[in-house]
């Protein structure tokens, strides 16, 4: 059972277009993490956040934690091919364990 | 590359048989967390380890259990094995500043793929 929901599945894009991928919950979390993972490999950390309506940026990447601490957004701008892979949202219930969404897999055309 | 090793990398076994995964934590980290990620979906908590102790555990039954050594390397066993066992096993790595305390970054390791036929 997943119970952090990710939207879309799949998503399919050519190369520098924007996207965003979304993650629900109708639980609260400590802290929601956003990892990228690629295929045959482990997840690896892009961003913390801890703060409701907090906002982080990583070069293109923006991430948002909701308000009430529930969801959370993840914004490409102007996409490459090197962004494909799987994105997973993981949220914290109990500070270092980590509940995961199902992930959205990015696949972005030349 | 995270500096946490998994091993073995793929391994197949039969319904009803044991299995043992390891996993050697970054250098510095106290705690190793377990999960389980089947095709198509993301990872699954299945416990974590807080200097040798049990920290957490998630919706998975007793024949999954693990164990904590005093350098912090961990392994995973998985009695019984069923064919929905099938997944990759992958082990995450941190520092916690308390069993309840939120420390550094978490490291994962590539995982082991099992495959029980």
């Amino acid at each position: 059972t997943q119970l952090l929901e990710q939207s879309p599945q799949f998503l399919s894009i050519q190369e520098g277009e924007n996207l965003t991928v979304y993650c629900n919950s109708s639980s609260v979390f400590s802290s929601l993490q956003w990892y990228r993972q690629e295929p045959g490999e482990g997840p690896v950390l892009l961003v913390t956040v801890v703060t409701g309506g907090e906002v982080k940026k990583l070069k293109r990447l923006t991430f948002q934690f909701g308000d009430a601490r529930k969801d959370s957004s993840l914004h490409i701008t102007a996409a490459q091919t090197g962004d494909t892979g799987l994105y997973l949202c993981a949220g914290a219930y109990n500070f270092n364990k980590f509940y995961f969404g199902s992930g959205t897999k990015l696949n972005v055309k030349p | 590359e995270t500096g946490v090793t998994q091993s073995p990398t793929h391994l197949i076994k039969t319904r009803g048989q044991q299995v043992t995964l390891r996993c050697s934590s970054q250098s510095g980290h106290n705690t190793v967390s377990w999960y389980q990620q089947a095709l198509g979906q993301g990872p699954q908590f299945i416990f974590q380890y807080y200097r040798e102790e049990e920290n957490g555990r998630g919706n998975f039954p007793p024949r999954f259990s693990g164990l904590q050594f005093p350098n912090y390397s961990s392994e995973l066993n998985v009695n019984a094995l069923e064919l929905d066992d099938s997944a990759l096993y992958l082990c995450a790595s941190s520092l916690l500043l308390g069993p309840n305390l939120f420390g550094n970054t978490i490291y994962f390791g590539e995982g082991s793929w099992l495959t029980v036929v």
